[in-house]
């Protein structure tokens, strides 16, 4: 149980373009999921934070219109980077927290990552 | 602020050596201390946890104890395989928005 997924889980894109990364949550219900990037070598820099049914939480310095997150469902959350530029490509991780009452509200659930290339 | 610091990579080990990789944290309160391991082109899966002082996560062989006194949750291992090799890192985790907030990383490689 607990399985994240997400897709593509590669993507190269023209620059100027717009890509949309999906994150779901398969066998739970995810009031929150949470949207990382991470640069070779380095650690997760979390960018915002994706409640259902409301706008996203955006950490500072990450570009709310550039990095549009959408959480239209209990299980689905999606970012998507508008008029994307070469220094765009990264690693995008992200990860689920399981809202059910048998769960321990603090464990996050990590989906396997999207590796976004811009030329 | 909350922060987590972990001893600096690449770690490079023989097989059936002894790990260590150092973990200490600032933050105020009582967070939940986590270790992750992500694998070459992989998401992150959680390693092993703690939620209080005192308390030992443990799984496959790695096992890490929560000391409030040190804030401290290094991560060890008696036998390493080659198995092994992966990025690991330590996080904590406080309630106010349930953000996880990660460590730089140490990249482990086991060598035959």
């Amino acid at each position: 149980g607990a399985v994240v997924s997400q897709h593509p889980s590669r993507v190269i894109c023209k620059s100027g373009t717009s890509v949309k990364i999906e994150c779901r949550s398969l066998d739970f219900q995810a009031t929150t999921m949470f949207w990382y990037r991470q640069f070779p070598k380095k650690s997760l820099m979390l960018m915002a934070t994706s409640n259902e049914g409301s706008k996203a939480t955006y950490e500072q310095g990450v570009e709310k219109d550039k990095f549009l997150i959408n959480h239209a469902s209990l299980t689905l959350s999606t970012l998507t980077v508008t008029s994307a530029h070469p220094e765009d490509s990264s690693f995008y991780i992200c990860s689920a927290r399981d809202s059910s009452s048998g769960r321990s509200v603090n464990e996050q659930f990590f989906g396997p990552g999207t590796r976004l290339t811009v030329l | 602020g909350n922060s987590v610091t972990q001893m600096e990579g690449p770690v490079t080990l023989s097989e059936e050596a002894f790990l260590t990789i150092n973990c200490t944290y600032t933050a105020t309160g009582y967070p939940s201390l986590f270790w992750y391991v992500q694998y070459p082109g992989e998401g992150l899966q959680l390693l092993l946890k703690a939620t209080k002082a005192d308390d030992k996560g443990s799984n496959k062989g790695f096992e890490a104890t929560y000391r409030k006194e040190t804030t401290s949750f290094h991560l060890e291992k008696g036998s390493v395989q080659v198995s092994d090799s992966a990025v690991y890192f330590c996080a904590l985790l406080y309630n106010q928005g349930g953000k996880l907030i990660f460590g730089q990383g140490t990249e482990l490689s086991v060598k035959p």
